[in-house]
This record gives structure tokens, C-alpha cells and sequence, in this order.
């Protein structure tokens, strides 16, 4: 059974400190991953999708990177700033047809 | 689009009483799957559906939970009887398939449940 751990649970920093989020994951057969941010109260936004073939995906500040060999993923987030603050998830998904499996995500403050 | 919809966006209900959540997947998604969430468990699966069919259901909680797509546009999550400890966040998502699972989930905005 797959299973997805993200350490550190929390995680403060000041402003403008470049910061890893890790997610990692007990099955390295998956299919994609893909990282969420979610605001106090709201839904999940999709940040970052890699799939099983890359190995990196980049969206402005942030870029995640991708070893399946070692079932591990982190998400880096450059110049952070204290909008940047939420909880970060990660997910994979074993195959195109089924379900993505959560880790219990990284809540993450920056400071100003 | 307008994204994956779900209403309500909070019920506050008495134990004991059916609680029917709602979710409209983006059109031409044809996945569809109900999460839920708690501080305890973070986000667990609960159902999802392929084409209207459900595909896996291990995650419901108990038989006092049921889930139907009627139709490839809505889906419903119902509760019956409700309990306090069903008080969680609803989420639901959509997602395409074939080349176009390439963009992966769009969730919802949730439905906050209460049950007192």
C-alpha cells in the first residue's frame, strides 16, 4: 500500500530564505506526483505535475524535483515571501486510472 | 470552465439527520473522486468513479455512507444517519484521462460539515 510522508510537518522561515519542502513515498512504481497548495479554510491548487518520466518540473519561483528510483520528491521555493504561507501537499498516483494518495502536508510561515 | 463546483459550502446539521453533499465536475473530466479531511488523517480517498461507474470504493467509511453519479455532470456524497465524528472537510475533483491526465486533478472548494 502506498504510502506518502512530507517532513517537515511545519516550517517557519523569514522572508526572502530559499526553502525544500520533502515528500516521500513508499511505492516508486507511480505514474505522476503532483504538489497542491492549500490556503487556511480553502480548496487545493495544483502547483506542480511531474510525471514518471521527468525528472523536474519549474513554475516561477518554485521548481519541484522528481527521484523515483528513491521515492522522493522536494519542492523548492526561492526568495520566499509571506504570501507563500499555506500548507503544501503532495500526492501520487500509481497508474493513469486511479486515485491520487496524499501525504499530510508541510504548513509553512513566512515571516516578514 | 467554471472549475469543479460542490455545494454546499458548509452544513451544520444534527446527528442523526441525512446530509447530502454535491459535486459538477469540469465537463469532459471523466473522473470523478470524493475526498475527505481532518486534522487527524489529512486527505483521505472515499470513492471515485470512472465514466459515471464507480471504480473504488474501499475508502467509505460505513455502510452510513453512500455516493452516485447519476450523470457525467453531477455526483452526490449522502450521509445517513450522520454522526459527530463525520464533522470534516468534503473535497471533490475531477480529473481528465487518456493523454490528458497528463494535467492531473482540479479539486473543488470543499464542503465544511458539521455535525453537532
Amino acid at each position: 500500500k502506498q504510502e506518502v510522508t512530507q517532513i517537515p510537518a511545519a516550517l517557519s522561515v523569514p522572508e526572502g530564505e530559499n526553502l525544500v519542502l520533502n515528500c516521500s513515498f513508499t511505492d516508486s512504481a507511480i505514474y505522476n506526483l503532483q504538489w497542491f497548495r492549500q490556503d487556511p479554510g480553502k480548496g487545493l491548487t495544483s502547483l506542480l505535475l511531474i510525471q514518471s518520466s521527468q525528472r523536474e518540473q519549474t513554475s516561477g519561483r518554485l521548481n519541484a524535483s522528481l527521484d523515483k528510483s528513491s521515492g522522493r520528491s522536494t519542492l523548492y521555493i526561492a526568495a520566499s515571501q509571506p504570501g507563500d504561507s499555506a500548507t503544501y501537499l503532495c500526492a501520487v498516483r500509481k497508474q493513469a486510472g486511479t486515485a491520487l494518495i496524499f501525504g499530510k502536508g508541510t504548513t509553512l510561515s513566512v515571516s516578514s | 470552465d467554471a472549475g469543479v463546483i460542490q455545494s454546499p459550502r458548509h452544513e451544520v446539521t444534527e446527528m442523526g439527520q441525512e446530509v447530502t453533499l454535491r459535486c459538477k465536475p469540469i465537463s469532459g473530466h471523466d473522473y470523478l473522486f470524493w475526498y475527505r479531511q481532518t486534522m487527524m488523517r489529512g486527505l483521505e480517498l472515499l470513492i471515485y468513479f470512472n465514466n459515471n461507474v464507480p471504480i473504488d470504493d474501499s475508502g467509505m467509511p460505513e455502510d452510513r455512507f453512500s455516493a452516485k453519479m447519476p450523470n457525467a455532470s453531477f455526483s452526490t456524497l449522502k450521509i445517513q444517519p450522520s454522526e459527530p465524528r463525520d464533522s470534516a472537510v468534503y473535497f471533490c475533483a475531477s480529473s481528465p484521462s487518456g493523454r490528458m491526465a497528463y494535467y492531473g486533478y482540479t479539486f473543488g472548494s470543499g464542503t465544511r460539515l458539521t455535525v453537532v
